[in-house]
Formats: C-alpha cells, structure tokens, sequence
C-alpha cells in the first residue's frame, strides 16, 4: 500500500505571497491532518479534515486555511506568507482506526 | 488543552544499552499514546503506539508502559543499535472523534558504536 505523499516537496516563496500544498493520504483513510513543525515550536497541530469537513481546528491565525475533497486528497493555503511560516508542513493521514501515518513533509521556506 | 513533556530532550547511549524515554500528558481524557521515530529529511514514523485500557505493549526491542494514574508513558528501546539514532516524539489525543495529536518536544537518541 502506498503511502501518505505530498508536494511539493520544497518550496521557497516571498513575504506576502500564498502557497498552496498537496497531501494524498493513504487508500482508504478519510481524515487528514495537517501539522506545522519547527526547531523552536516543535510539532503544531493545524487542522483535521475528515469526509470533506474540517472537524478540528489548532490556533493558527486565519491565514492557514485547507480544505479536503471527495477523494480524501487534502490542500493547505498559507496567505500573506511571513518569515515565521517558514518551517516544514507535515499531513498525516488516518481511519477508521487511530494511528496517524505522516508523509515525508513540504518545506517552505519564506524570504 | 492538552500538554506533553517529554525528557530527556537528549539521550545518548552505547550500542547494546538500553534507551528510556519519559512523558507526562494533563488531559485525563486522553486515550490513545503513539511514539514517532523522525529521521534526519523524514516525516515522523509511528513505531508503536498504546491505547487507554492496556499497561504495556512490546514489538521485538521496544516497549511502551502506561500509568493512567500519574498520567505518565514511556518508550523502552532495548539492545539499542546505530540505525536507532533518530528523533523521538512523544505524543497524546483523545481519539474518537478528535484526532489532534499533541506532542512532546522530542528526544534526540544518539546510539554509539
């Protein structure tokens, strides 16, 4: 079974742009999480989708925004970037049972 | 919300010893307790995980012991070898309905030969 994958998988943008990422998660999952992960923050919880709805939200400001579709593939917005966005954006995706797998992260680093 | 501690925050060990790390979460209602192993360019990897109404768990050279009590978890890695080397994370959710993962700061394990 293949696993959770993402794109892009680097990415560099400037103050003031947006961003869009990609999460495919594993066949047959139907949540997908998104996760932020810095050296100074650690790991961040952003958002859960699950069946096309966001069922939870972490306290990320208004900028950080995602959406999933029928298919379960998952997208993450990040408008008007700032130098702090910089960090790698993790998914991971999940059910019926518990257990979270993680694809291999988006790094993005804003200048 | 939910809050994890995690420590050491490093861990360095001779190849063959034994490598323990120790977390505490606040959220009582929390229920299930994954451990992630994070190579260096990777996303983190679940290596074993427990839930609520278990106290211990084994697969081959790790463990995992629960105390629902003092609400504390901790990852047993025996006959530590080099491709143990990583970072660990802890972590903790409710489960159900709610599949936020909170997180420990991470361990950084050094196995050396």
């Amino acid at each position: 079974k293949a696993g959770v994958t993402q794109t892009p998988r680097y990415l560099i943008k400037t103050r003031g742009q947006q961003v869009t990422l990609s999460c495919s998660p594993i066949s047959g999952h139907r949540s997908v999480s998104w996760y932020q992960q810095t050296p100074g923050q650690g790991l961040q919880f952003l958002f859960e989708y699950f069946s096309e709805t966001q069922r939870n939200k972490g306290n990320f400001p208004g900028r950080f925004s995602g959406r999933q579709f029928s298919n379960s593939r998952s997208e993450m917005n990040v408008s008007t970037l700032e130098l702090g966005d910089s960090a790698l954006y993790l998914c991971a995706s999940s059910f019926p049972s518990y257990e979270q797998y993680f694809g291999p992260g988006t790094r993005l680093t804003v200048t | 919300g939910e809050n994890v501690e995690q420590h050491p925050s490093t861990l360095s060990v001779q190849e063959g010893d034994s490598a323990v790390i120790k977390c505490t979460y606040s959220d009582s209602a929390s229920n299930y307790f994954p451990w992630y192993k994070q190579e260096l360019g990777k996303g983190p990897q679940l290596i074993i995980d427990i839930r609520s109404n278990v106290g211990e768990k084994k697969d081959q050279r790790i463990a995992v012991t629960l105390n629902k009590t003092a609400k504390h978890f901790s990852l047993h890695i025996t006959e530590t070898q080099p491709e143990d080397s990583a970072v660990y994370f802890c972590a903790a959710t409710r489960g159900s309905n709610d599949y936020k993962l909170s997180f420990g700061a991470g361990t950084t394990v050094t196995v050396r030969a």
